[in-house]
């Protein structure tokens, strides 16, 4: 059973565009929601992370968008660039618990010049 | 301030074989998750362990895997007798006082 899905597999945006990419999860005990960003062959990168009682965050050209009523939340990258090139993984944790990443399938971005 | 350490970043192994894998948390973090990355999945979680106690191991296999996280020295992750299904790369992270989890570059374990 997969705890959070994640979609889409992969993205293919033009530069200049925004990405956009969906979780859903379905445990509601889950009460933190970050963000990974993972470079081939390195260790995945906290890059924006987002409470339930909050809509909306945003850090830069990064932003979370939460839904918590639908179990929803998507991460959007405004003005892509192809640095952003890298697989972006949603995540979701139970601070009651031990507090463990359970972590979505992962989307793979591509940014065209 | 250096990040997570984890080595080796490769291993290969031939089948039954044991595989050690070292995690050094940062600086003055004393907590630390290992999980397993398979060829395009997510990661998985594994084990949590504080200084010489486990936590929650839950995501661990029943049979030969084993961690630990002495009160000096690394994290170590143990597998034995490896078989081919265990090749992927293991991350470890750690974690700080504002509970960020903080990812090594893995080690990526290849069996033969």
């Amino acid at each position: 059973q997969q705890q959070v899905k994640q979609s889409p597999q992969s993205l293919i945006v033009q530069k200049g565009g925004i990405s956009i990419i969906n979780c859903a999860y379905e445990n509601t005990a889950f009460d933190y929601f970050p963000w990974y960003q993972q470079f081939p062959g390195k260790g995945p990168a906290l890059l924006i992370a987002i409470r339930p009682d909050v809509s909306e965050k945003k850090e830069g050209r990064f932003t979370i968008s939460f839904n918590k009523s639908a179990k929803q939340f998507s991460l959007h990258i405004m003005d892509s660039q192809p640095g952003d090139s890298a697989t972006y993984f949603c995540a979701a944790i139970n601070k009651g618990g031990s507090e463990k990443l359970v972590f979505g399938k992962g989307t793979k971005l591509t940014v065209n010049p | 301030n250096a990040g997570v350490m984890q080595n080796p970043r490769h291993l290969v192994r031939r089948r039954g074989q044991e595989a050690r894998l070292r995690c050094s948390p940062m600086k003055g973090h004393s907590h630390v998750y290992w999980y397993r990355q398979l060829p395009e999945e997510g990661l998985k979680f594994m084990v949590y362990l504080q200084k010489e106690n486990i936590i929650d191991e839950s995501g661990m296999p029943k049979e030969r895997f084993s961690a630990e996280f002495p009160k000096e020295g690394p994290s170590i992750l143990r597998i034995q007798q490896v078989v081919r299904g265990d090749s992927a790369a293991y991350f470890c992270a750690s974690l700080d006082t504002r509970d960020t989890q903080y990812f090594g570059p893995g080690t990526r374990l290849t069996v033969l």
